[in-house]
């Protein structure tokens, strides 16, 4: 099955800077793959992401790159926030957009935005 | 997007009870349910995914008969914790896709805690 390495497990800068988590995952299959933001005690909310026929997605501060030889994917936070504090999983499906999206996640990173 | 609401959001049940967890689409047909379960400072594991009208397909390591799935209609998906122990206790998250979805939506989270 698939296997979602990510890393760091955890992740201090200072607002302003930019934040960049990587992903590698192993099933050359997968073709779709999300990052989320996840609060304390609430559920992962989708912050962007990104199928295999696509190389990068930018959204305002926040950007996803691929890169399928090497089958790994990286987040890029820029101008950090105090809001941005949280924990970001990266994922990665097989999705077939008939609505089986089932996801293999990363470990989590813990990014902590200091003022 | 598309709305997922999961009830329960906490809930607290003595050992050797069963408590049930509901997920439900407000807005969409789930074609597709998918139960995670989430320990502290842990990534999500998938459990298992339902379809509607169909049985649920388990995780290797998740005992069905423990982890009872219902998906009985395309906007109700419930999750059954049998004879809970305390090992039990932990955050247990769904997610829900329809067709023509590009993503998987998630709820809220339950943190279930056994005693």
């Amino acid at each position: 099955g698939e296997n979602v390495e990510q890393h760091p497990s955890t992740l201090s800068v200072q607002e302003g800077d930019s934040a960049v988590i990587k992903c590698t995952y192993s099933d050359s299959a997968s073709n779709y793959f999300p990052w989320y933001k996840q609060e304390l005690g609430k559920g992962p909310q989708l912050i962007i992401d990104i199928r295999s026929n696509v190389g990068e997605k930018k959204d305002q501060r926040i950007a996803v790159t691929l890169n399928k030889t090497a089958k790994h994917f990286s987040l890029h936070i820029t101008e950090t926030q105090p809001e941005d504090s949280a924990v970001y999983f990266c994922a990665a499906s097989k999705g077939s957009g008939a609505g089986s999206y089932q996801l293999t996640f990363g470990k989590g990173t813990k990014l902590s935005v200091i003022p | 997007g598309a709305v997922v609401s999961q009830h329960p959001s906490r809930v607290i049940c003595k050992s050797g009870t069963s408590v049930k967890i509901e997920c439900r689409s407000l807005d969409f047909q789930a074609t597709t349910m998918f139960w995670y379960r989430q320990f502290p400072k842990q990534s999500l594991m998938l459990m298992a995914t339902s379809n509607e009208g169909s049985k649920a397909t388990y995780e290797q390591g998740v005992e069905k008969d423990k982890f009872l799935i219902n998906h009985a209609s395309l906007t109700l998906s419930t999750l059954t914790v049998t004879s809970a122990h305390p090992e039990d206790s932990s955050f247990y998250i769904c997610s829900a896709s329809g067709r023509g979805h590009t993503e998987a939506f998630f709820g809220q989270g339950t943190r279930l805690t056994v005693v």
